[in-house]
């Protein structure tokens, strides 16, 4: 019953490493996004994505970037890790108009931490 | 600036009623979302407020004033499983969703 998967749960790197993380939809939505989830701060915005091969930068874009060359898969990409990057990371998708009825779905998440 | 408020934690006993409130001052407002999430689990969606009043779904309602920028989520008949963090989120005139830091709810026996 698993609608947003996000490829690893749990992931530990050293700072200037490349990292891939992963997310596949198989709902059919539009719209997917990428967060970062932090104590005590809400849910921070990174990257979106309206249609495949767009993308759009959120809140806090620096440091990393995203590419969605399939519609049901969106990746977010660091391509220095840093120890300030270490956090969970929220994959989400939903339809195109956001609404009651079309909410966000979101992944599990992907705990990364850069040492 | 974007600001949505929640407690940082709560504490209610099994069996009770405990209402979690949700103030927002926002560029415009085009709903507000309460989804709930369990410790290293995904955030679940929950309600949708969009016009002023009440809603109920089973244990949970959610209400929503416009006009005061407020919201609560009201939990009924409280069970060890609903201890969790409770996110409230509000579309602002963009379609952009602002987020709140969370409640998080600890239920004791």
């Amino acid at each position: 019953d698993v609608k947003v998967t996000q490829s690893s749960r749990y992931l530990v790197k050293r700072t200037g490493e490349k990292v891939f993380l992963e997310c596949v939809q198989d709902m059919d939505h539009e719209n997917m996004f990428w967060y970062r989830q932090d104590p005590g701060l809400g849910l921070r915005l990174i990257y979106f994505s309206y249609d495949v091969k767009m993308k759009e930068k959120g809140d806090i874009p620096e440091g990393y970037s995203v590419s969605r060359e399939k519609k049901e898969r969106f990746s977010l990409i660091l391509e220095s890790a840093s120890t300030n990057q270490t956090s969970m990371y929220l994959c989400a998708s939903s339809p195109r108009q956001i609404s009651g009825a079309n909410v966000l779905t979101f992944g599990a998440g992907s705990r990364l931490t850069v040492l | 600036g974007q600001n949505i408020d929640q407690p940082t934690e709560m504490t209610a006993t099994e069996g009770a009623i405990v209402q979690i409130n949700c103030t927002y001052q926002t560029s415009g407002f085009n709903g507000l979302f309460w989804y709930q999430q369990h410790a290293g689990e995904a955030p679940t969606f929950l309600s949708y407020n969009v016009l002023d009043g009440l809603e109920e779904k089973g244990r949970f309602s959610s209400f929503l004033s416009r006009s005061k920028g407020y919201s609560y989520l009201l939990l009924k008949e409280l069970q060890m499983k609903d201890s969790a963090s409770y996110l409230c989120a509000v579309m602002d005139s963009n379609y952009q969703l602002i987020w709140g830091a969370g409640t998080k709810l600890i239920i004791k026996p």
